[in-house]
């Protein structure tokens, strides 16, 4: 099984709302990925975990925070966003990081913030 | 830092043809890991194949295979016997395991299988 889970699969929102994206694997993996996918553009990393830690931040700005509950959820949380942050939101998995580590992804989030 | 290549923004294919999609990337580093994701209109990202860097041997899963020449830095793939399913935007994508398995992508191909 290389499902990865996430919800919701659409969402709207306006600048001030306050949102959360939610991701889920029960693979055992324990590194969890987040990346941004602008339209006709390959995805971007945005955040990596790895057993709960986070281990990459690449220079995301502080309306995006990232939460890892426990080994199997990852959590996206927005905040004041803007227009510009509409696009399709990924979550991938790995067993872990280091070699031989295929990522598999989600179906995605598609965000549209007004 | 790692650069990833796609010099073909689309390309089609007639069923049951053979077509082959570039890569190249540059790097400083010895061990790495290369990838050939696709991405149907569903958007859902799936693994097709993939390298070691390590190993001279060209991966191959099916009807697809590469072509990984890693002193030209360059990574192919190969779809044999293509099929309309087949039809999405290819990624080619690095990963430095030695960087928190960062991942940095191409801009993608657009393959447009035709019946």
């Amino acid at each position: 099984d290389t499902e990865v889970t996430q919800t919701p699969k659409h969402l709207v929102m306006g600048m001030t709302n306050k949102k959360s994206l939610k991701c889920e694997q029960h693979m055992g993996h324990r590194a969890m990925y987040w990346y941004k996918q602008k339209a006709k553009k390959p995805p971007e990393l945005m955040f990596v975990y790895s057993y709960e830690k986070l281990s990459i931040n690449e220079s995301v700005p502080s309306r995006f925070s990232p939460e890892c509950p426990n080994s199997s959820l990852l959590n996206l949380h927005l905040h004041a966003l803007q227009p510009e942050d509409s696009a399709l939101y990924l979550c991938a998995s790995s067993p872990g990081l280091g070699s031989q580590e295929t990522q598999y992804f989600g179906p995605g989030t598609r965000l549209l913030v007004l | 830092a790692q650069t990833v290549t796609q010099s073909q923004p689309e390309m089609s294919v007639q069923e049951a043809e053979t077509v082959t999609l570039s890569c190249t990337y540059d790097t400083s580093e010895s061990n790495y890991y290369l990838f050939w994701y696709k991405q149907p209109p569903s958007r859902q990202m799936i693994l097709v194949i993939r390298q070691e860097a390590y190993k001279q041997q060209n991966a191959t899963e099916n009807r697809f295979s590469v072509n990984f020449q890693k002193a030209a830095k360059s990574f192919s793939l190969k779809i044999s016997d293509s099929q309309l399913g087949d039809t999405a935007m290819y990624f080619c994508a690095f990963m430095n395991p030695s960087n928190n398995n960062d991942m940095r992508f191409g801009a993608g191909t657009r393959l447009t299988v035709k019946p």
